[in-house]
């Protein structure tokens, strides 16, 4: 499975905005990239998800390196409720592969938000 | 409202007493999976489903069954439980795997005795 790099943890204030990078040098033709967090006693969630071109929604904005081998997660203005554990996965659309449709979670990244 | 409820919530057992966590969607979804999480491990994928009647092993099956009788339920099943498999586990599900999210449901706590 193609694996992805994210930092262990990161910091923000509230109401600034939050990059948070994601490496994955060894993604394929068929993985979508996807993100999702994790509140503390909560199951993940699921915020965006892209391909190649960068994609918006009411929760945050992707943004795909052209050469696809890195993207970034951005949260326009970081609120306390944003707190939590951040997790870049790719996930592999090849319906002849042994890992078709699977979420493969790394460690993430630990978003702590200042007042 | 569309969701993946899990119940229980909260379990302790003891060794060897067999027990089902149940799954259920009300979005139609084909596919189906169940994860548990550990702390330094992270999510592990422990079976998933692809349609009714289509189950398949994820990367710890070991000491786990499940079932997919229909498209809406995808119960968890230990047969024996051990005190290795005391943690936190979550069931989610997605469309059929095209650019789509996985929706999860809010986790069983487990605790084998």
């Amino acid at each position: 499975d193609a694996k992805t790099t994210q930092p262990n943890s990161m910091e923000s204030n509230e109401e600034e905005p939050v990059h948070l990078p994601c490496n994955h040098s060894t993604i394929s033709g068929t993985d979508y990239i996807h993100w999702y967090r994790q509140l503390p006693s909560q199951g993940p969630e699921y915020v965006i998800h892209g391909l190649t071109s960068n994609v918006n929604n009411r929760m945050a904005s992707l943004a795909i390196a052209e050469d696809r081998k890195s993207s970034t997660l951005i949260l326009h203005r970081a609120t306390l409720r944003d707190a939590a554990v951040y997790y870049c996965i790719l996930r592999d659309l090849d319906a002849g592969g042994t890992s078709y449709g699977k979420l493969t979670f790394g460690q993430g990244t630990i978003l702590t938000v200042h007042p | 409202e569309a969701q993946v409820t899990q119940n229980p919530r909260y379990l302790i057992t003891v060794t060897g007493k067999k027990l089902t966590v149940t799954c259920s969607q009300n979005m139609n979804h084909e596919y189906m999976s169940w994860y548990r999480q550990d702390p330094g491990l992270g999510l592990r994928q422990i079976y998933y489903s692809m349609n009714v009647e289509v189950t398949d092993k994820g990367d710890v099956p070991e000491g786990y069954k499940v079932s997919r009788k229909e498209k809406r339920n995808f119960p968890l099943i230990l047969e024996s439980p051990s005190p290795n498999q005391t943690s936190l586990y979550f069931c989610a599900s997605s469309r059929t795997p095209g650019s789509y999210g996985y929706t999860f449901g809010s986790g069983t706590r487990l605790t084998v005795v």
